[in-house]
């Protein structure tokens, strides 16, 4: 019964790099979505996505890029990661508004 | 400008009485409000929803709030226990207008002590 899994679930990135997370639903859902989770500022939709292939800006899109591939993954990619890109990252997936979250990716850029 | 607000960024609450999260919204399209529970190191779970045609829907010690003329909803929780202690965060959806997103608040940090 896994539901929604994110990984890795923390990694340190130097300013400059690049790197994928990945999130993957068991629950055949429709809407994925990423989110990051900053102290004060509750949790800030990134990018979403309403079907495989699919995928929209959220309220904080910039210096991230997404894909859907495929109906059970959700992809949120960082070209060149910046120190204000330092959050915890969850995934999610909906039915119905109803969201299911995955256990979260700490991020650190230095 | 936050759309969903919880001025309430802590509250502690003695075990057995009653704990009121308060959240409050400035886009009246929001027709639907939820909120979920979050404990360290775990994603949020879903914990009650209420739509805008109610004023009230509980769900064993919890209950939502909806005064929609004041655009405020509340969550009590009533007794409280120890294992309520976590970060509660107020949502909201347009679903006739967008269906599929959801806005969240900045959360409230809810401590019982036994």
């Amino acid at each position: 019964n896994a539901g929604v899994t994110q990984t890795p679930k923390f990694r340190v990135l130097k300013t400059g790099q690049s790197m994928t997370l990945l999130c993957a639903q068991d629950m055949n859902h429709e809407y994925m979505y990423w989110y990051r989770q900053d102290p004060g500022m509750g949790l800030r939709l990134i990018h979403y996505s309403v079907g495989e292939g699919t995928t929209a800006k959220g309220e904080v899109p910039d210096g991230y890029n997404v894909s859907r591939l495929k109906k059970q993954n959700f992809l949120l990619g960082l070209e060149s990661a910046a120190p204000s890109q330092t959050s915890v990252y969850f995934c999610a997936s909906s039915f119905l508004t109803r969201a299911f979250f995955g256990q979260g990716t700490r991020l650190t850029v230095v | 400008d936050q759309q969903v607000k919880q001025n309430s960024p802590s509250l502690s609450v003695q075990e057995g009485r009653i704990s009121i999260l308060n959240c409050d919204y400035t886009n009246s399209m929001f027709d639907y409000f939820l909120w979920y529970k979050k404990y360290p190191a775990e994603g949020p779970t879903f914990l009650i929803s209420i739509s805008s045609i109610k004023d009230k829907n509980e769900d064993g010690r919890f209950t939502v709030f909806l005064n929609k003329s004041a655009k405020h909803l509340s969550l009590h929780i009533v007794p409280s226990q120890p294992g309520d202690s976590a970060v509660y965060f107020c949502a909201a959806s347009a679903r006739k207008t967008s269906y599929d997103k959801v806005i969240f608040g900045p959360g409230t940090s809810l401590s019982v002590i036994p």
